[in-house]
């Protein structure tokens, strides 16, 4: 059963703190995007990218966001310094190059006092 | 910029009933419109993806229409159950943003016994 898996899946933090989250795509999949669930903004897409390069990170904020893929196996997501503004669910999804489906992985839930 | 909208926001009804989920979209070139389910503390899961050429998408109780011209697509679910007790959102793929998914706010659904 393939499965987007993420780390850690719960994360309590003080504002400036730095803060990584990892994700692991599903195997085969080339295409990997990053979410933020809040309940007054809903879910944005933050970046995604497709064979490891970064195709679009325009709804990131760049002074402290950085979202990177070391290898095909692993995507990351970091967060420095936090703010509590940061604080939301961050997930991470996965597909295939020229397929339209995106599969979730279950979250990181962060909070940042 | 494409916006997205559900209504209602939430939605309460016996076990039983057919279940009526409605989305909107402010610009009608779309590659595709998909709905998913999410349960608390969980990801997404996708239920049907709609292309922009089709009309409807079935799946067992689930029944999704697209009306691309108008906007609107309406999630349809027979005959509910409690397990059907969850959070179902609509998303978007704009023809200028491939692979970015615009997501509306959700409905919230609860199916009492």
């Amino acid at each position: 059963d393939a499965r987007v898996t993420q780390t850690p899946r719960h994360k309590v933090t003080e504002m400036g703190q730095e803060v990584t989250m990892r994700c692991q795509p599903i195997l085969g999949h080339n295409t990997v995007f990053w979410y933020r669930q809040t309940m007054m903004q809903g879910l944005e897409l933050l970046a995604y990218f497709r064979n490891r390069a970064p195709l679009d990170d325009s709804g990131m904020p760049k002074d402290r966001f950085s979202a990177e893929m070391p290898d095909a196996t692993l995507a990351t997501l970091k967060i420095q310094p936090s703010e509590p503004r940061d604080s939301a669910v961050y997930f991470c999804a996965s597909g295939l190059q020229g397929a339209y489906e995106q599969y979730f992985g279950p979250g990181t839930r962060l909070t940042v006092t | 910029k494409q916006e997205v909208t559900q209504i209602p926001a939430a939605l309460s009804v016996p076990e039983g009933e057919n279940l009526v989920l409605n989305c909107s979209f402010t610009d009608s070139a779309i590659y595709n419109l998909q709905w998913f389910r999410q349960d608390p503390g969980k990801g997404l899961t996708s239920l049907l993806l709609i292309q922009s050429s089709q009309r409807e998408q079935t799946s067992g109780r689930l029944n999704a229409s697209l009306d691309k011209s108008s906007g609107r697509s309406t999630l349809y679910i027979a005959a509910s159950q409690p397990g059907d007790s969850a959070t179902y959102l609509c998303a978007v793929m704009t023809t200028d943003s491939w692979g970015k998914l615009q997501f509306g706010a959700g409905t919230q659904v609860v199916v009492t016994p």
